[in-house]
């Protein structure tokens, strides 16, 4: 699977957005980019995914580069329920594409 | 199940001992994974299975882990002879199949903790 690479933590304050970034400069053409998110003591949840066009779902939106060489994970008011590790994670379409690989993620916290 | 369902939450065993850790995967899920979190570590792949066949074993650390699934269903990874470094949450994903654009479903996971 092609790297990814995101900032190890985050701040955020209670009812902000909150503008996750991920860099992932050699994606392919036929990755996804998911993303999931793991709650202390939890294990990871599914939080969104998308291809080429921006994404958006009860829990947050992605947002895609043109040349989808990076993304964004917004949430648009952030909780305090929001404190976890986001992982960013490419999933190929192809062959082995079964295995999500993850790497550290953000550690986002979330301010009252 | 509405979700995924691990056994036992919590197991504390001695060293040298065999050990079994569930999983139940959402109904209709045919693809099945085991990873496992050491504290403060990223989550590794263990084992992938599609149905009841394990097409990619690459993950198992050694030849004292193994696991099975049964009718396409319950799977149980089994760990021999257990080692202080086999302390660790195991956790376990289900998903529709093993194509693209799925998303995983991951268990809460079995805290194994070898003393």
């Amino acid at each position: 699977d092609a790297k990814t690479t995101q900032p190890n933590s985050m701040e955020s304050n209670e009812e902000e957005p909150v503008h996750l970034p991920c860099n992932h400069s050699t994606i392919s053409g036929t990755d996804y980019i998911h993303w999931y998110r793991q709650l202390p003591s939890q294990g990871p949840e599914y939080v969104i995914h998308g291809l080429t066009s921006n994404v958006n779902n009860r829990m947050a939106s992605l947002a895609i580069a043109e040349d989808r060489k990076s993304s964004t994970l917004i949430l648009h008011r952030a909780t305090l329920r929001d404190a976890a590790v986001y992982y960013c994670i490419l999933r190929n379409s192809g062959g082995s594409n079964y295995k999500l690989t993850f790497g550290k993620g953000t550690l986002l916290t979330v301010n009252p | 199940g509405a979700g995924v369902s691990q056994s036992p939450s919590n197991k504390v065993t001695e060293k040298g001992k065999d050990v079994e850790l569930r999983c139940d995967p959402i109904s209709g899920h045919t693809a099945l994974y085991w990873y496992r979190q050491s504290l403060g570590q990223g989550l590794e792949f263990l084992i992938y299975f599609q149905g009841n066949s394990a097409p990619d074993k690459s993950g198992l650390p050694s030849d004292r882990f193994s696991a099975e699934r049964t009718g396409g269903s319950v799977s149980t990874l089994t760990i021999q002879r257990t080692q202080q470094e086999d302390s660790a949450v195991y956790l376990c994903a289900s998903s529709r199949r093993g194509g693209e654009g799925q998303g995983y479903t991951f268990g809460s996971g079995t805290r194994l903790t070898v003393v």
